[in-house]
């Protein structure tokens, strides 16, 4: 399994942009980076996921490094219903279940 | 939609004895998995699923059980509850992850006390 480096935490200002990093160097070359997010209280849900091009979507862009040893997670424009657990997991093909690791926090202070 | 249906949502246990979390999914997801949280700290997986009767165990399978029998059903059994199982599970299932894009759609979780 490809293991991933996260901040633990990171802080941001309402209506900032935020950029969430991830290290993958173990990535496999046909894994997929999947994003999650864990809101207080609640169960995990999905972001955004990629392979090699940068991806967006109404909740967040995904920025792919050329060599896919690492991502990054944007978040335009941070708002406080957007702290919670940042996840960034690969995602193989088969059989291979999703593993967690220990995300990033992500505090917004308005 | 139902999406991934977790019951019940709060259960206290005494030690020793038995229940089983229940999880329905209602889009056909072939992947099912159960997770365990324990406070803050990040989800560890217990058991999954690639299809009805198939399991295999996680990275934290000791003192649970599983069974597939149906697609839409993959309860998760605590034979002899311990204190040391006091946590939040989550079920969630997908489609197989045949190319690894497929996503993962999360039950909104049973917190579990074991007195």
């Amino acid at each position: 399994d490809a293991k991933t480096t996260q901040p633990n935490s990171m802080e941001s200002n309402e209506e900032e942009p935020v950029h969430l990093p991830c290290n993958h160097s173990t990535i496999s070359g046909t894994d997929y980076i999947h994003w999650y997010r864990q809101l207080p209280s609640q169960g995990p849900e999905y972001v955004i996921h990629g392979l090699t091009s940068n991806v967006n979507n109404r909740m967040a862009s995904l920025a792919i490094a050329e060599d896919r040893k690492s991502s990054t997670l944007i978040l335009h424009r941070a708002t406080l219903r957007d702290a919670a657990v940042y996840y960034c997991i690969p995602r193989g093909k088969g059989n291979t279940p999703l593993v967690f690791g220990k995300g990033t926090r992500l505090s917004v202070i308005a | 939609n139902a999406g991934v249906t977790q019951t019940p949502k709060f259960q206290v246990l005494k030690t020793g004895q038995s229940m089983t979390l229940q999880c329905a999914q209602d889009m056909n997801h072939e992947y099912m998995s159960w997770y365990r949280q324990d406070p803050g700290m990040g989800l560890r997986l217990i058991h999954y699923s690639v299809g009805a009767g198939i399991t295999d165990q996680g990275e934290v399978p000791n003192g649970y059980n599983v069974s597939r029998s149906t697609t839409e059903d993959f309860p998760l059994r605590l034979l002899s509850a311990a204190p040391s199982q006091t946590s939040v599970y989550f079920c969630a299932s997908s489609y197989l992850p045949g190319r690894g894009s497929e996503k993962l759609f999360f039950g909104s979780g049973t917190q579990l006390s074991v007195l």
